[in-house]
């Protein structure tokens, strides 16, 4: 099993491009996440999924957007990136509510 | 007001020994987990232990253990004999219970405490 994959792995923008990262999961879990992590700040959820064809609002939503067309697929996206998006990427996934997430490897994205 | 508060950015600790790391958390909920996350140089996010709520003996996996003390809002992580791979960034995370309209058991973290092991 591949677990959690995450594409692209980096990604430089310039202000205002638009791109989508994507998730994918091969554990059959129901929940998936997205997280962005800057320095000295922790991980903060931007948008989850409690199953396929749903999707919610997390911490620090402003300026993605979400899909979840299949399971197995969580897709980020950025309509016109700003700097203030330069961050570290992380997706999750979980089996259920109260299970521990399973982390992708992460996406590094710069924003210039 | 944060809801996990790590209050240690660094600690050192000599490798073989035991070291805590230190980790209070927020809720007004009845139900909760807490999760403690490894995040080595190489950035992946390592699951390492879990605490429910409603577990009355502290968590346990290996060379980890969680010292919960539920009255105290407290959820130390304590690494037993020290080794130098065990250098990383250490974030406790909880998970509320879901509520309508609100949390569905997303992960809200600290801000992480950096362990070096020195040989």
């Amino acid at each position: 099993n591949a677990g959690v994959t995450q594409t692209p792995k980096f990604r430089v923008l310039k202000t205002g491009q638009s791109m989508t990262l994507l998730c994918a999961q091969d554990m059959n879990h129901e929940y998936m996440y997205w997280y962005r992590q800057d320095p000295g700040m922790g991980l903060r959820l931007i948008h989850y999924s409690v199953g396929e064809g749903t999707t919610a609002k997390g911490e620090v939503p402003d300026g993605y957007n979400v899909s979840r067309l299949k399971k197995q697929n969580f897709l980020l996206g950025l309509e016109s990136a700003a700097p203030s998006q330069t961050s570290v990427y992380f997706c999750a996934s979980s089996l259920g509510l109260y299970n521990e997430q399973f982390f992708g490897p992460g996406t590094r994205l710069t924003v210039l | 007001a944060q809801k996990i508060t790590q209050t240690q950015p660094g600690m050192f600790v000599q490798e073989k020994e035991a070291v805590t790391l230190d980790c209070t958390y927020d809720t007004s909920d009845q139900s909760y987990g807490l999760f403690w996350y490894k995040q080595p140089s190489s950035g992946e996010m390592i699951f390492l232990i879990y605490q429910g709520s409603y577990d009355e003996q502290n968590a346990t996996e290996g060379r980890y253990s969680l010292n919960f003390q539920k009255a105290r809002k407290s959820a130390n992580l304590v690494i037993s004999a020290s080794q130098l791979g065990d250098s990383a960034m250490y974030f406790c995370a909880m998970r509320e219970g879901a509520h309508y309209g609100g949390s569905q058991g997303n992960l809200i973290f600290g801000k992480g405490t950096k362990l070096s092991v020195k040989p």
